[in-house]
């Protein structure tokens, strides 16, 4: 079975730390994703990155950075953290294939930001 | 790519057939639909996905118009573990270069009461 495995489910973070969130697949996937997840705003994109080292910003790329230098490991990074980051974020994973490709989740680190 | 639409919330009884339908009137010829489930604090995990006409594996089956412009999942007999946001999700998922985006909307909130 594929696995995305984001590195830590429940962190708090005082406010203008830099966060790290860390996320590793295991099916040699090559394009990753980091969504946050808020009560009634759905799924929100923040980036996506296609190869190593290629990145490109989702709906809400502000306030956020990624690092992608092996293609199993896609890093978001909270350069200084705000309150209004406090959320739930989710990596993903899918391959490079034509047709009905399915996005495979990771379990979710939620974020407090105090 | 296509937005969905789908009913905010939706109640059923264990043992009941539960119908969801999306609305994606935008869709385009390499789109797909897939559906997906998410439980509280975890990730949102594959259900189902077609093309056209109909899909059933061992947990749902998906029913697409011959315009494609909606689709219904359909869950047989819910239990009370079958409670937890379903998302309908359109687009021609491939990893091309230069990545794709995916849009998730708010999904349905099912809730299966005994």
């Amino acid at each position: 079975d594929v696995k995305v495995t984001q590195s830590s489910r429940y962190l708090v973070k005082r406010t203008g730390e830099k966060v790290f969130l860390e996320c590793v697949q295991d099916m040699d996937h090559e394009n990753m994703f980091w969504y946050r997840q808020d009560p009634g705003l759905g799924l929100r994109l923040i980036y996506f990155s296609y190869d190593v080292k290629m990145k490109e910003k989702g709906d809400i790329p502000e306030g956020y950075s990624v690092s992608r230098e092996k293609k199993e490991r896609f890093s978001l990074i909270l350069e200084s953290a705000s309150t209004n980051q406090t959320s739930m974020y989710l990596c993903a994973s899918t391959p490079h294939r034509d047709g009905g490709n399915t996005i495979y989740f990771g379990e979710g680190s939620w974020l407090t930001v105090v | 790519l296509a937005k969905t639409t789908q009913p905010i919330s939706m109640d059923s009884y264990e043992g009941q057939e539960v119908n969801i339908t999306c609305s994606h009137n935008n869709i385009a010829t390499n789109d797909y639909i897939t559906w997906y489930q998410q439980f509280p604090s975890q990730g949102p995990r594959f259900i189902i996905q077609g093309y056209k006409t109909k899909v059933t594996n061992e947990v749902a089956s998906l029913f697409i118009p011959a315009d494609r412009k909606s689709s219904t999942l359909s869950l047989p007999r819910v239990s009370l573990s079958d409670t937890a946001v379903y998302y309908c999700l359109v687009g021609d998922m491939r990893g091309n270069t230069g990545g794709f985006k995916t849009i998730f909307g708010a999904g349905t909130r099912l809730f299966v009461k005994a």
